[in-house]
């Protein structure tokens, strides 16, 4: 199995900070590896897939890079509203495993 | 507007069963295929299972194998989770997922005596 590793577990950010999470794959996974947001109480929502390509309607200031084992989300200017947990999602090979999430809390 | 609505969640004994439905609207759904995934409380996410456009390739987590069964009908526009031999480790909220976009709200599963 791929297991997904995220770092780090939890972040503080202050409104208008970049930051960058990591999620490394125990193996190969290509491009194929998902990015999504989830704020308490809510459904998760789809951001990035294909490692690097937007969904629709995500803003500018979410992009993701990287192939094979290491990835990025990187968020640029905060908003109030990205405080939330990111989690990546591989999506080569079953099982479609997640990474253990990373909490973004507001410093 | 693309949607998916989940039912069939509630209240079950270890060992009991119980069948979740996603119902899909505003999109082609044989053209999508459709995961299960879920969340027990205060716990990240986790992959349930996955079934292809046709229903062909049906894949499990190795925690549900054997117990849950994932099935589609593509003229209904709807994927069901049967659940058997549910055990207290399987609470938690369930999502529909169009692959890599599309979530539903969920529905909650308790597996409590």
């Amino acid at each position: 199995d791929i297991q997904m590793t995220q770092s780090p577990s939890s972040l503080s950010a202050s409104v208008g900070d970049t930051v960058v999470i990591t999620c490394r794959a125990s193996e190969d996974v290509r491009i194929y590896l998902a990015w999504f947001q989830q704020k308490p109480g809510k459904p998760p929502k789809s951001l990035i897939f294909a490692s690097s390509s937007m969904q629709r309607g995500v803003p500018s200031r979410f992009s993701g890079s990287g192939s094979g084992t290491d990835f990025t989300l990187t968020i640029s200017s905060l908003q109030p509203e990205d405080f939330a947990t990111y989690y990546c999602q591989q999506y080569l090979h079953s099982p479609y495993n997640f990474g253990q999430g990373t909490e973004l809390e507001i410093k | 507007e693309v949607q998916l609505v989940e039912s069939g969640g509630g209240l079950a004994k270890p060992g009991g069963s119980l069948r979740l439905s996603c119902a899909a609207s505003g999109f082609t759904f044989s053209l999508f295929s459709m995961n299960w995934v879920r969340q027990a409380p205060g716990k990240g996410l986790e992959w349930v299972s996955t079934i292809s456009t046709s229903g062909k390739d049906i894949y499990y987590a190795a925690s549900v194998k054997g117990r849950f069964t994932l099935s589609r009908d593509n003229a209904k526009n709807s994927v069901y989770l049967q659940m058997n031999s549910l055990r207290a480790e399987d609470t938690g909220v369930y999502y529909c997922l169009r692959t890599m976009d599309v979530w539903g709200q969920g529905t909650t599963v308790i597996v409590s005596s």
